[in-house]
């Protein structure tokens, strides 16, 4: 079975400092791989994905992750952030089975943005 | 637009009832999915329906029940048996068959049992 493990529980980062977070996965297969941001008592939006190909993909609100096969690692990064990023950010690996599809999820990674 | 709708946003219950969660999606996705969130635990997954007439349990389905009369509609029902029912519920959808592996969500339904 798959799984995926989120190491920081909360990161507090200054506007304008990079951003990273870390996600490791255990799955025997090539997994699918996202990354969700979640507001306080909202549903989860999808910021970026990963199936194949290109290791390093970008997604919205200028985030980007990079797949590293060797480290079972799909960490995400943002460059800039900005007061509008601090919420949870949840990582989750795909497992396709026999026509049955689910996800797994980390338990989280609370960023809070200080000015 | 398309999306995934939930009712209500907050739900209160008294100990002892059953409750039905509404998920209703229009993105004529074949897969719906529901989710419990505690604080500190992610998301788990307690029911899943790939097709229509289908469903099966997830890692928590104890004290809950699901039907899937209609590709649009997968509600949730929260039973008497439930030890701790209170948490947020979150419901998704995707379209696996079509090779589109990412979930989409809905707002979610806050429920408080006392």
């Amino acid at each position: 079975a798959q799984s995926v493990t989120q190491p920081d529980i909360h990161i507090t980062v200054s506007e304008g400092a990079s951003l990273e977070l870390r996600c490791n996965y255990s799955y025997g297969a090539t997994p699918y791989l996202f990354w969700y941001v979640q507001s306080p008592g909202q549903g989860l939006q999808l910021l970026l994905k990963y199936f194949s190909g290109d290791t390093l993909v970008q997604g919205i609100k200028g985030f980007e992750a990079e797949f590293k096969r060797s480290q079972s690692s799909f960490n995400l990064r943002k460059p800039s952030v900005h007061w509008s990023d601090a919420a949870e950010y949840f990582c989750a690996v795909g497992a396709l089975s026999s026509n049955d599809y689910k996800l797994s999820f980390g338990a989280g990674t609370t960023v809070t943005v200080r000015a | 637009d398309g999306g995934i709708t939930q009712s209500p946003k907050y739900l209160f219950r008294k100990e002892g009832q059953n409750v039905t969660l509404s998920c209703e999606q229009n993105l004529n996705h074949d897969a719906m999915y529901w989710y419990r969130q505690d604080p500190g635990q992610g998301l788990r997954l307690i029911y899943y329906s790939q097709i229509v007439n289908d469903f099966q349990k997830g890692d928590i389905a104890e004290g809950y029940s699901v039907s899937r009369e209609k590709k649009e509609s997968f509600p949730l029902t929260v039973t008497s048996a439930q030890k701790n029912p209170t948490a947020f519920y979150l419901c998704a959808s995707s379209t696996p068959r079509e090779g589109s592996y990412e979930q989409y969500f809905g707002p979610g339904t806050r429920l408080t049992v006392t």
